[in-house]
C-alpha cells in the first residue's frame, strides 16, 4: 500500500509570498492529484499529473516519477489561498490521500 | 457543471440507531467512494462501487454497509450507528479507472450521541 507523507503540515505566510507544499509517496503511480478543500468541507480538484509540470493561474504543480515526489507552489499567495490542500497518490487500487497541509494566507 | 450531492450537510442520529447516508451524480461515472474525514487521520475508504450492485471493502469498511441499485446512486448505511462513527462522511465520482480524477460532495457532518 502507498504510503503519501506532506509537509509542512501547517503553513503560515503573508499575502504576496510564494508558497510551497511537498508530497512524497512510497510506490510508484499512474497519476498524482493535488486537490483544495476549504472550510466548510468541499474539496475540488486542481491538478492531475503524471509527468513534468501543470500550471493554472497562480498554481504550478510539478512531479518528479524517480524520486517520486511532487510540489504545489503557489505565486503572489492571496487570503483567498488559505485552505487545506491534500495530495493524493493514484494507482490500480484508487488514491491514497496525505493528511493534508493546512494553509493560512494573512492580509 | 458536474455535480455530487449529498442527502444532508448535517446529521444528529443516537447510538443504535440505522443511518442512511446518499449521494447521486450526473456526470453517467461508472466508479463511486464513500470516505470518511478525521482531523488528523485524513481522507479514508470505507468503499468503493464500480458499477450497479458491485462493490468493494476499502481500508475502514467495518461497521458500514453500501447499496448501489442504479448507477447515479450510492448509499452509505451504518447499521447500528455508534459514537466512534462520529465524522465528516465524503462521497465522490470518477470516471473509467481508478486512479482518475475524483468530484467530491459537499460531504455530511455525521454526529452520533
Amino acid at each position: 500500500k502507498n504510503e503519501v507523507e506532506q509537509s509542512p503540515q501547517n503553513l503560515t505566510a503573508q499575502e504576496g509570498e510564494f508558497i510551497t507544499i511537498n508530497c512524497s509517496y512510497s510506490v510508484g503511480i499512474s497519476a498524482l492529484h493535488w486537490l483544495q478543500q476549504h472550510p466548510g468541507g468541499g474539496i475540488v480538484s486542481l491538478f492531475m499529473l503524471s509527468s513534468g509540470k501543470k500550471k493554472h493561474g497562480r498554481l504550478i504543480a510539478t512531479i518528479n516519477i524517480q524520486e517520486k515526489h511532487s510540489s504545489l507552489h503557489i505565486t503572489a499567495s492571496h487570503p483567498r489561498d488559505s485552505a487545506v490542500y491534500i495530495c493524493a497518490a493514484g494507482g490500480a487500487d484508487g488514491l491514497t490521500f496525505g493528511k493534508g497541509t493546512h494553509l493560512i494566507i494573512q492580509p | 457543471d458536474v455535480k455530487v450531492t449529498q442527502s444532508s450537510r448535517y446529521l444528529v442520529k443516537r447510538t443504535g440507531e440505522k443511518v442512511f447516508l446518499e449521494c447521486v451524480q450526473d456526470m453517467d461515472h461508472e466508479n463511486m467512494f464513500w470516505y470518511r474525514q478525521d482531523p488528523g487521520l485524513g481522507l479514508r475508504l470505507i468503499y468503493f462501487s464500480y458499477d450497479v450492485k458491485m462493490k468493494e471493502k476499502g481500508d475502514i469498511p467495518e461497521g458500514y454497509s453500501v447499496s448501489r441499485e442504479k448507477k447515479e446512486r450510492f448509499s452509505l448505511i451504518l447499521e447500528s450507528a455508534s459514537t466512534n462513527q462520529t465524522s465528516m462522511y465524503l462521497c465522490a465520482s470518477s470516471q473509467l479507472v481508478r486512479y482518475n480524477e475524483q468530484f467530491f460532495g459537499p460531504g455530511t457532518r455525521l454526529t452520533v450521541l
